[in-house]
């Protein structure tokens, strides 16, 4: 069984601060990682994701997340907040233990940026 | 290309009224997902579909939530006599799925259900 948890379901930065969201994961195989954003009245879009190699993914508008494997660990990080990146922000593991591409998402969490 | 497309974008309905979702996938996509987005509540996984196979319900909540998918392309979520406790935003995705567990999802704007 496989299982997210994402600490902090509200996050307020400052424009132009350090945004960090963190996520862990539990999951029986090795697994693949994703981060999904949505905006307001929108579905969601797919931000980064891991799968092998590189531990350190970056991903559009200048977020990147790093896989750590010893602390269980995917934690998405941008160096400078913008006004744009408000949003709820998602956190998913995927593997094909149930013969299909399997997804399970965290509880989600809304970053605010305050101007 | 055109993306993952639902209607209604939004419903109201009374309870115990019968309501159907429309998702029309990506072109070429094999595997669909529906989701239930409840308010301060992630993402609940409810039914998938992958080509022709028998689809995998369970996720479902109850026997009145069913879903069909024809001609391996558009797909239905039709919840029978609808409760309150079934608002919420239903989302549906679909994936190429020749990747398996590593493929991106794509996203519907999803229906936002409002049960009276």
């Amino acid at each position: 069984a496989q299982s997210v948890t994402q600490l902090g379901s509200h996050v307020s930065v400052s424009e132009g601060a350090l945004v960090l969201l963190r996520c862990n994961y539990s999951s029986s195989v090795p697994p693949y990682l994703f981060w999904y954003v949505q905006y307001p009245n929108q579905g969601l879009q797919l931000l980064l994701k891991y799968t092998t190699g590189a531990t350190l993914v970056k991903g559009i508008n200048g977020f990147e997340a790093e896989f750590k494997k010893s602390e269980t660990s995917f934690h998405l990080t941008k160096p400078s907040a913008h006004m744009s990146d408000a949003a709820e922000y998602f956190c998913a593991v995927s593997d094909n233990s149930g013969g299909y591409q399997k997804v399970t998402f965290g509880t989600g969490t809304k970053l605010q940026v305050i101007p | 290309g055109a993306g993952v497309s639902q209607s209604p974008s939004n419903k109201v309905t009374e309870k115990g009224k019968d309501v159907e979702l429309r998702c029309d996938p990506i072109s070429g996509h094999t595997a669909l997902y529906w989701y239930r987005q409840s308010l301060g509540q992630g993402l609940e996984f409810l039914i998938y579909f992958q080509g022709n196979s028998a689809p995998d319900k369970s996720g479902l909540p109850s026997d009145r939530f069913s879903a069909e998918r024809t001609g391996g392309s558009v797909s239905t979520l039709t919840i029978q006599r609808t409760q309150q406790e079934d608002s919420a935003v239903y989302l549906c995705a679909s994936s190429p799925e020749w990747r398996g567990a590593r493929e991106t999802q794509y996203f519907g704007p999803g229906t936002r259900l409002l049960v009276l």
